[in-house]
């Protein structure tokens, strides 16, 4: 079984530009979480998607917005780029929604802004 | 304060040593993770519970809702779980999220 992949590996951009990530959920699983590790920081929740609808988000700017589709693939989209947006962006799937079933994550994406 | 408070922060233990790593919290949960993430960045969910007590091989994680703590233990600690060790709250209330403590850096050494 696949497990959950994220693409891009590593992304660089500048600040001011957008950029998307994306993630591939285990089959079956219909809740996708993302989250933020900056350098020396914790864990921080973003976003969770379940069934195609945006069902929480955390303490992030509008800035900071996703989707999910049918397929229940998701993206995060970061609009104007800031330095501290710098940070390794996981993206975890599970099969029981509401952060009730063993999550499991992806590689990450490690974006660097310069 | 965070609503999610781990300790210690950092542990160094010989091979072989048992390991108690602590988690305390100040919310409401429906449910508690513990995560382990290698020096790589992957993460590896270790455990989800909502009470009691589970084991997996050489660990064991337990949580006392009414003390609203959970202890992550390791017995015949080995170098290979030398790791970075994560709580993470799941919050109660009809919008759950997922709350994290700061973390744990265990260094095992042979």
């Amino acid at each position: 079984e696949a497990g959950v992949t994220q693409s891009p590996t590593h992304l660089i951009k500048t600040r001011g530009q957008q950029v998307t990530l994306r993630c591939s959920p285990i089959s079956g699983h219909t809740s996708v979480y993302w989250y933020q590790q900056a350098l020396g920081l914790g864990l921080q929740f973003l976003l969770w998607y379940d069934e195609g609808e945006e069902r929480n988000r955390g303490n992030f700017p509008p800035r900071f917005s996703g989707r999910q589709f049918p397929n229940y693939s998701s993206e995060l989209n970061v609009n104007a780029l800031e330095l501290e947006d710098s940070a390794l962006y996981l993206c975890a799937s599970s099969w029981l929604t509401g952060g009730l079933g063993e999550q499991y994550f992806g590689p990450g994406t490690r974006l660097t802004v310069t | 304060k965070n609503e999610v408070e781990q300790s210690p922060q950092n542990l160094t233990a010989q091979e072989g040593e048992f390991i108690t790593i602590n988690c305390s919290y100040s919310v409401g949960i429906s449910a508690l993770h513990w995560l382990q993430q290698h020096p790589g960045g992957g993460i590896v969910s270790l455990f989800m519970l909502s009470s009691g007590k589970k084991k997996h091989g050489r660990l064991i994680a337990t949580i006392n809702i009414q003390e609203k703590h959970s202890s992550l233990h390791i017995t015949a600690s080995h170098p290979r779980d030398s790791a970075v060790y994560i709580c993470a709250a799941v919050t109660q209330g009809g919008s759950e999220k997922l709350v994290f403590g700061k973390g744990t850096k265990l260094t095992v050494n042979p």
